[in-house]
């Protein structure tokens, strides 16, 4: 069975702070996705990144970075500079190939973000 | 490029009355279709997922059902709401034949009283 556990529940941070939402996962399967979604108040799930488990190489997109360790089954998400639009809760999600198409999400992170 | 569509956006129903949520996706043909319920505490629980036309997938036991009946509509209906239905419903499509992002809707928010 495959589990995502987000062990921040939530997270507050000043503007201009750096903040990093852990995720780890775990699966026996050795072909997965593992993906980071953000909600916003309005509750739209908005995808922010997709990464496959043949690939370890972080990801930065603007203030955004990803650092996927197989390691440690950990898929973190930094974010650089936060700001109060950045406020929302982040779900860390897997994909196993063979699962029925199921996406098996964390939690979620509420990241708060204060001016 | 894709969209997707969910309505009503809000909803206040008694007990007992029935529900029908609608998702519909354009830009794209075939696709996955996929319907969660996020409860209070922020946990998604996936509902149903289809893969084609009338192919409906249940992945929990309950009172809500889902159709298929166009290619790119996907239904979430009941036919007696229990207050235990509330919750945000979140329509998600990927593309076909495996492609595992899943892209959201908007959302239904959903009160049951």
């Amino acid at each position: 069975a495959q589990k995502v556990t987000q062990a921040q529940t939530e997270i507050s941070v000043v503007e201009k702070e750096d903040v990093t939402l852990d995720c780890v996962y775990e699966t026996r399967d050795t072909t997965y996705y593992l993906f980071w979604y953000k909600q916003p108040p309005s509750g739209e799930l908005v995808f922010l990144i997709r990464r496959n488990s043949f690939d370890e190489q972080n990801e930065i997109s603007g203030r955004y970075s990803w650092n996927f360790q197989k390691s440690t089954s950990s898929f973190n998400f930094t974010i650089t500079a936060s700001q109060v639009v950045d406020s929302a809760v982040y779900f860390c999600a897997l994909f196993v190939e063979g699962s029925n198409y199921k996406l098996t999400f964390g939690k979620g992170t509420l990241l708060t973000v204060n001016p | 490029s894709q969209t997707i569509h969910q309505w009503p956006a809000t909803l206040v129903q008694p007990v007992g009355s029935p529900l029908s949520l609608e998702c519909t996706v354009e830009g794209t043909s075939n696709p996955n279709l996929y319907w969660y319920r996020q409860a209070a505490g922020r946990g998604l629980q996936l509902l149903f997922y289809s893969v084609g036309i009338g192919q409906i997938s249940s992945e929990v036991p309950q009172n809500l059902s889902a159709s298929r009946p166009q290619d790119r509509q996907f239904i979430l209906s009941s036919k007696k709401l229990l207050l235990s239905d509330s919750g945000f419903y979140l329509c998600a499509w990927s593309v076909e034949p495996v492609e595992e992002t899943q892209y959201f809707g908007p959302g239904t928010r959903l009160l049951v009283l």
